[in-house]
């Protein structure tokens, strides 16, 4: 079956460490995206790539960093410049202007 | 573990009742729009979606009401179950955009 796969589901991030969330799809789409998911607010945009070894900041992009050496595959690094990173992460892919598959999502905790 | 939903519009309603959730659009020249069910916990699927070339559309136990006039766009869910409970969420995307934008969404309870 295909489908979008982030890991790992839990995330615990000390201060001062960069941590990386996977995301996997075999869905053959083009574009990929991570969202954060603050309690009681809307999906906000950290970054997005419409081809491999291409992307673009979102609107919270500061603190994050992205790869897309694969088409499949689109890591997202938090780094310790990110001073707020407990959150809800997801992960989305889509053809272009299709509905989004998303994934099952990561929670990030700094501890 | 922490709710999605905390803070959001709640919608209650009694298992077996009909359920509507709105959603008021900003972009008048979206033409795609797309309702999404978040349970606690796990990412969002997709319900339903609907293009601008349309004003109703039907799914199993769903329909999606576009009201282009004063862009609003609505969830119809059928006999709500339990199962029903969740944050449900709009999406609208304007022609030539891979990135839609997501409104707030609206937790739905359902009362056995």
């Amino acid at each position: 079956d295909g489908g979008i796969t982030q890991s790992p589901k839990y995330l615990f991030r000390k201060e001062g460490q960069n941590v990386t969330l996977s995301c996997e799809q075999n869905l053959n789409h083009d574009a990929m995206y991570w969202y954060r998911q603050d309690p009681g607010q809307g999906l906000r945009l950290i970054y997005y790539s419409q081809i491999v070894n291409d992307f673009q900041k979102g609107d919270i992009a500061e603190g994050y960093s992205v790869s897309r050496e694969k088409k499949e595959s689109f890591p997202l690094t938090v780094t310790s410049a990110q001073k707020n990173p407990t959150a809800f992460y997801l992960c989305a892919s889509s053809y272009w202007q299709g509905g989004y598959t998303f994934g099952s999502g990561t929670r990030l905790t700094v501890v | 573990g922490e709710s999605v939903g905390l803070h959001l519009p709640t919608l209650s309603v009694q298992e077996g009742d009909n359920s509507i959730i709105n959603c008021a659009y900003s972009n008048s020249a979206s033409d795609y729009f797309i309702w999404y069910k978040q349970e606690s916990g796990k990412g969002p699927q997709f319900i339903i979606d609907i293009r601008s070339n349309m004003d109703k559309r039907q799914g199993q136990r769903v329909t999606v009401l576009l009201n282009k006039t004063v862009k609003h766009l609505s969830l119809q869910i059928a006999a709500t179950q339990p199962g029903d409970s969740a944050v449900y969420f709009c999406a609208e995307n304007k022609g030539g955009s891979y990135i839609p934008t997501f409104g707030r969404g609206t937790s739905l309870i359902v009362h056995p």
